[in-house]
């Protein structure tokens, strides 16, 4: 079964920090991953796609990175602000239409 | 840069009444999907149309239908509704379906509030 995983489920920091959010799939055979941003009762803003050829994906202050062996991805925030927080899902591709959602990670930066 | 439109954005029905959400893609778009997104669950893939062919089908109920019109937008039909139906409906758009999987863009959703 075609499973994404989540890690940490929720995160609090201080604004300022370096973070790292983690998704892990179970099925490799990937096509592409997309990592979103939803803010509380909003929609899904996509942030980052990476190709199952690629190794990462750079946008402002967001970086994430792909290895398909392993069956992980990263999504990287520099300098976290307030204005970062919400909920951060990813979601994979396979050789379908569906995308597969996380389970997501809820982020908090404080001032 | 012009988004993928969901009307309404707001909706509330009664049990066992119908509902009809609808949704404008990004223009050139020729692919729709249709995902559910239930109090603090992630979204889950209903069904997908290419160039007014349903071309992927998920964990849609037989209650629902939709379908892809020549300007391609879509709409969801939701019949005989139930409490388990509320939730927030999301249409995203990709350009095309050959030679590769698009980026999807999302709406920003419809609300469905079953009482």
């Amino acid at each position: 079964k075609q499973e994404v995983t989540q890690i940490p489920a929720a995160l609090s920091v201080p604004e300022g920090e370096n973070l790292v959010l983690n998704c892990s799939f179970t099925d490799s055979a990937i096509y592409n991953l997309q990592w979103f941003r939803q803010d509380p009762g909003k929609g899904l803003t996509s942030l980052l796609l990476i190709q199952s050829s690629q190794r990462e994906q750079t946008s402002g202050r967001l970086n994430a990175s792909l290895d398909k062996s392993s069956g992980r991805s990263t999504l990287y925030i520099a300098a976290s602000q307030p204005g970062d927080s919400a909920t951060y899902l990813c979601a994979v591709l396979y050789n379908t239409d569906k995308l597969i959602f996380g389970t997501g990670t809820r982020l908090q930066v404080f001032p | 840069a012009a988004g993928v439109i969901q009307s309404p954005r707001h909706l509330i029905k009664e049990k066992r009444e119908t509902a009809t959400l609808k949704c404008y893609p990004i223009p050139r778009h020729d692919t729709v999907y249709w995902y559910q997104q239930g109090p603090g669950q992630d979204p889950q893939f209903l069904i997908s149309f290419y160039e007014k062919m349903q071309s992927d089908k998920g964990s849609i109920p037989d209650r629902f239908s939709a379908q892809q019109f020549s300007d391609y937008h879509s709409e969801l039909n939701m019949s005989s509704l139930e409490l388990g139906d509320s939730a927030l409906y999301f249409c995203a758009s990709s350009l095309g379906l050959a030679g590769g999987r698009e980026t999807q863009y999302f709406g920003p959703g419809t609300r469905l509030l079953v009482l």
